[in-house]
């Protein structure tokens, strides 16, 4: 299978703890995307990477979330001292480089913080 | 900062009726993407427009950009089960063209 992955699928927390999750995107992509989905609404954009480098990070991004590309390939996303309303659906997504390429989803990661 | 609207936000169809749904941004737009996401599933790309009012088909789908660049729509001619979802548009966000703005989403029920 050549198309995003995202592990775990589902993750159930206690607030206050810290979670991790990681994106595997298509191979030949060099920019991706976390979003953040909740029910009734569109993906919200979270933050996004070329290659490594992270060049953008959405205003709403609290401090307590953190995102890394180390080598440019996967990418994890941490969430430090979870809160309540941090209960989402996790997406990541990746493109091409270029204006205007489409974004492939994974399946995202669920995450209930109790 | 931009605003991607789209109403309605729900609409239940007899399957063979049309659907429509509506895309309007607060700012004017380089291209826009559609997304269709399943229950339970993640979103998919379907399509991108980029010129002032293009139009696209794709089987029974519609798409059109508006001629000011600031809204589009999404027809579906004769709905089947299969059409069942949430179907997003997106546009750039205001802070550069690689990330996406989206839309609320219309969800769409088809009954048989």
């Amino acid at each position: 299978d050549t198309g995003v992955s995202q592990n775990p699928r589902h993750k159930i927390t206690k607030r206050g703890q810290n979670v991790t999750f990681r994106c595997d995107p298509i191979s030949e992509h060099n920019r991706l995307y976390w979003y953040r989905q909740t029910l009734g609404q569109g993906p919200e954009f979270l933050t996004y990477f070329q290659n490594e480098a992270q060049l953008e990070k959405s205003r709403l991004l609290s401090d307590r979330f953190s995102a890394e590309r180390p080598k440019g390939s996967f990418s994890t996303l941490e969430i430090q001292r979870t809160e309540q309303g941090d209960s989402a659906m996790y997406l990541c997504a990746s493109s091409l480089s270029g204006s205007y390429n489409e974004q492939f989803f994974g399946p995202g990661t669920r995450l209930t913080v109790l | 900062g931009q605003q991607v609207m789209q109403i309605p936000q729900y609409q239940h169809v007899q399957e063979g009726e049309d659907f429509t749904t509506y895309c309007n941004s607060s700012t004017t737009l380089s291209n826009i993407q559609w997304y269709k996401q399943r229950p339970g599933g993640h979103p998919v790309f379907l399509i991108q427009l980029v010129k002032s009012g293009e139009v696209k088909k794709q089987k029974r789908l519609t798409f059109q950009f508006g001629e000011a660049k600031k809204n589009s729509s999404l027809h579906i001619t004769a709905t089947q089960t299969t059409d069942v979802g949430t179907y997003f548009c997106a546009g750039p966000a205001n802070s550069g063209y690689s990330t996406l703005t989206f839309g609320k989403g219309t969800m769409l029920l088809v009954s048989p």
